[in-house]
């Protein structure tokens, strides 16, 4: 058990709706990074929040977007949903600081489908 | 775009046996290389961070070396048990945790 909490694991959308995934934090820990894992591939890096702002993207449209509150918990969410958006979504939580371990704490991921 | 490659995609391995896969990348230019045991329906679980060329790391029966010069890792697991079986991942982290990840290897153990 990482700590790291998702929600909801599974959702079925419909294209052009919009979608929200929620990832609660390990405690103690100031940095929340998005990744997808599209069917037959690695996670792929979306985006990372730290401190509540925005602190890099990976290669990923602006319809993809997110929030940390100042519990350090985050969203993700994804405007105008597609086809190729069904993947399993990661959440991973670390703590940035004066020695940091470099390792990141996975939860289980959200599983959405685009119909 | 970098592409960190996992070789074998996947194997099956009898209990008790040993086993090595690869992960293989074009540049050294990052701060520290991860290793990830994912098993399925459960959450990704770190192994190992390693940073230096020549880095060996343990934990039990799995270990990991790497090789910056030559742009590969090796993750090795002796004596191979049932709950071995699952995905591993490599990523290289170019800071601040923001990972590159391979495809993965999976293993399957058979009893």
């Amino acid at each position: 058990e990482t700590g790291v909490t998702q929600s909801p694991t599974h959702l079925i959308k419909t294209r052009g709706q919009q979608v929200t995934l929620r990832c609660s934090s390990q405690s103690g820990h100031n940095t929340v990074s998005w990744y997808q894992q599209a069917l037959g591939q690695g996670p792929q890096f979306i985006f990372q929040y730290y401190r509540e702002e925005e602190n890099g993207r990976g290669n990923f449209p602006p319809r993809f977007s997110g929030l940390q509150f100042p519990n350090y918990s985050s969203e993700l969410n994804v405007n105008a949903l597609e086809l190729d958006d069904s993947a399993l979504y990661l959440c991973a939580s670390s703590f940035r600081g004066p020695r940091p371990t470099g390792e990141l704490f996975f939860g289980e991921g959200s599983r959405l489908t685009v119909l | 775009i970098l592409n960190v490659e996992q070789s074998p995609q996947s194997l099956h391995v009898q209990e008790g046996d040993s086993t090595n896969f690869t992960c293989s990348f074009p540049s050294s230019n990052f701060y520290a290389l991860h290793w990830y045991r994912w098993e399925t329906a459960k959450s990704p679980e770190a192994l190992f961070v390693m940073t230096l060329n020549g880095d060996e790391k343990k934990k039990g029966r799995i270990s990991a070396t790497l090789n910056t010069k030559e742009g590969y890792s090796y993750l090795y697991i002796k004596g191979s048990q049932p709950e071995d079986s699952a995905t591993y991942l490599c990523a290289l982290d170019f800071g601040n945790e923001k990972l590159t990840f391979g495809t993965g290897t999976r293993l399957t153990i058979i009893p």
